[in-house]
Order: C-alpha cells, then sequence, then structure tokens
C-alpha cells in the first residue's frame, strides 16, 4: 500500500531555532495533514493542505503542498517548549478510501 | 467534553482473552475511524463507519479484530484471543464527512498491553 517516508525521524534543538520536516511519498496525494501528538493523547490537526504549490501558515507552523503532490513541508518559526512532541504528516490514500495513511513521525524535542 | 471519548484508557490483560475497547463519538459525526498506534510507529488504519454504509474493513490485521459501530454513534472495537504483537495504542476519531468539513479528531486513545 501506500506509505509516507517522514524525516528526520527525531530532532533535539534550542528554544527559538527553527525547525523543519517533511513527509515523500511515491504516489500522488491530493490532500496533505500534518498532525502533533502529545504524550498521551491523540493526534490534533495543525494544518491541512488541499492544492499543489499551497502554502499554509498556523501561528509559528507553515507548511506546503508539494508541486509534485509527492512530498510536503511543515516549518516551525522560534520554537517554544510546548511546541515538543510527535508530528505526523498524513494523508487518504484516494480511490475512495476514506481512511489516513500515516508517516511514522518525527519527534520534536526543545531545549529551554 | 465535547470531544472524542474512548474506554478503557488502559487495558492489560492475558495472552489469550479477549478485550472490548469503546469508542464515543463526538455528537453528530457520522464517520468513525479505529487507528492502531504500535510503539515508535505512525497510526495505522483498522476500520470505519459511515452512516448506515457497509464499513471498510479493509486494515483489519486478522479475523480476530472486529468492530460494531451501534445506533451510528458509540462503537466497540473487540480483540479476541489477544496475543502479544497486539500491544499497541488503540486510538478512535469522528468527522462529520461533509465537504470542508473533513477533519478527523482523535481520542486520547486506549493503551493495551498484553502480557
Amino acid at each position: 500500500g501506500q506509505q509516507l517516508n517522514q524525516s528526520p525521524q527525531s530532532m533535539f534543538i534550542q528554544e527559538g531555532e527553527d525547525v523543519s520536516m517533511n513527509c515523500t511519498s511515491s504516489s500522488i496525494f491530493n490532500t496533505w495533514l500534518w498532525y502533533k501528538q502529545d504524550p498521551g493523547e491523540g493526534p490534533v490537526l495543525l494544518i491541512a493542505l488541499y492544492k499543489a504549490g499551497e502554502l499554509t501558515s498556523n501561528g509559528r507552523l507553515t507548511a506546503q503542498f508539494g508541486i509534485t503532490r509527492k512530498d510536503s513541508f511543515l516549518n516551525i518559526s522560534a520554537s517554544i517548549p510546548s511546541d515538543v512532541g510527535i508530528y505526523f504528516c498524513a494523508g487518504p490514500p484516494g480511490g475512495g478510501s476514506e481512511k489516513l495513511v500515516f508517516g511514522k513521525g518525527t519527534k520534536l524535542t526543545v531545549n529551554p | 467534553g465535547a470531544g472524542v471519548s474512548q474506554s478503557p484508557s488502559n487495558k492489560v490483560t492475558e495472552k489469550g482473552k479477549d478485550v472490548e475497547l469503546r469508542c464515543d463519538p463526538i455528537s453528530g459525526h457520522t464517520a468513525l475511524y479505529w487507528y492502531r498506534q504500535s510503539l515508535g510507529q505512525g497510526l495505522e488504519f483498522l476500520i470505519y463507519f459511515q452512516g448506515n454504509s457497509a464499513p471498510d474493513k479493509s486494515g483489519l490485521p486478522s479475523d480476530r479484530f472486529s468492530a460494531e459501530r451501534t445506533g451510528g454513534s458509540v462503537s466497540t472495537l473487540t480483540i479476541q484471543r489477544t496475543q502479544q504483537e497486539d500491544s499497541a495504542v488503540y486510538l478512535c476519531a469522528s468527522s462529520l464527512r461533509r465537504r470542508g468539513e473533513e477533519t478527523q479528531y482523535f481520542g486520547p486513545g486506549t493503551r493495551l498491553l498484553v502480557l
């Protein structure tokens, strides 16, 4: 089945630094989603992208839908301690399926 | 609260026993999803319910796994004859499944440990 390859697997940064993570697929996705999961919680949607080339911001977060429809990027600017968590990319594989396919996540640690 | 709730939050069971996991979706949401998250992994789709349509069971890993959704609301995921590899966090999500309102809202999950 379709898979999403997410990198990096983990990041250790200092508070105030910018962060960038990406997600790639061997097949086309028509929607890209970025979720954040805090320990002991379910994932929460951060940004949804619906059009190739689209660039969308949510506060300090910015995500882009790649032109090829096979990749997406999430950037976090001026990181703060509460940005700690696991960030997942996800998307519906299409073909009428309603499920979401998830990447394996990027674990972010922010040192104060 | 208005969010998706799941119970129990944690479940420890012995290999071979059956377990039932419950999900209460957000009121009015017609779509309900179950996912499994193994340690350090992303979410793996299990099953999807939409209104009165036949569920999409394509993600269920074996016939030991089944799920029901009664009255278009509460759902129960049942795992029979549990195995150690079933240990994971089981997450439920719901959505409106209406154009422009397709966001899946997740519950906190049930952490299952099979000894």
